[in-house]
């Protein structure tokens, strides 16, 4: 396994607090990402990361911001939460870069519940 | 306007039995094709992948088959073992940009039964 580790593994907060959700991994991929898994939906991205202090927005990043201050930890923080913000999170990281491919490894997921 | 669609969510075959996983997308511009596994309560695994360049792809008892004129792709198992019961998820990206940026499916769940 790609050695990712997402923490916590479970949160409940309540709407309005803030939420950071942490990823950490020890392959030096230079990319990570952050999805959200929502039933009907399948995996979504937030935001990604080619880089250290280098994000870029995915398709449904409203309410997320991100932070990679070092290759292994990639931050996604929910500002103030909200219910529609229940869901639960993948961090992924892949090798690849422009004019490669190479597929996502993903960890285990946070379930987060905001209510 | 969903680019990657999976238009079963759930099948069932008898073990033994082959599998046929289906994904359709709209966007003529993805040329790499993955499919992913995941069990509950983890993450996704890689499973397989195809680029445009080819039309089959095998490894072991998982092929991938890429029918571009119909921008259609589907996942078979043979044979189908309990151990594939699982959710399947088809993703399709862009070769000449960061392929992590994968557009996924809704996920098929198949169920092999014993």
């Amino acid at each position: 396994d790609a050695g990712i580790t997402q923490s916590p593994r479970h949160k409940v907060t309540e709407t309005g607090t803030p939420v950071t959700l942490r990823c950490h991994q020890t392959e030096n991929h230079r990319y990570m990402y952050w999805y959200r898994q929502d039933p009907g939906h399948g995996l979504r991205l937030i935001h990604y990361s080619y880089g250290v202090k280098d994000t870029d927005k995915g398709e449904v990043s409203d309410g997320y911001s991100v932070s990679r201050s070092k290759t292994e930890d990639f931050l996604l923080t929910l500002e103030s939460a909200t219910s529609s913000q229940t869901s639960v999170y993948f961090c992924a990281i892949s090798e690849s870069g422009q004019g490669k491919s190479s597929p996502l490894h993903f960890g285990n997921g946070t379930r987060l519940t905001v209510t | 306007d969903q680019q990657v669609k999976q238009n079963s969510p759930s099948l069932s075959v008898q073990e033994g039995r082959i599998s046929i996983l289906n994904c359709d997308y709209t966007n003529s511009m993805f040329d790499y094709f993955l499919w992913y596994k995941k069990y509950p309560a983890e993450g996704p695994t890689f499973l397989i992948s195809i680029s445009s360049i080819k039309d089959k792809n095998e490894d072991g008892r998982f092929t991938v088959f890429l029918n571009k004129s119909a921008k259609h792709l589907s996942l078979h198992i043979v044979p189908s073992q309990p151990g594939d019961s699982a959710v399947y998820f088809c993703a399709a990206s862009r070769l000449n940009t960061n392929a992590g940026k994968s557009t996924f499916g809704d996920g098929t769940t198949l169920t092999v039964k014993p």
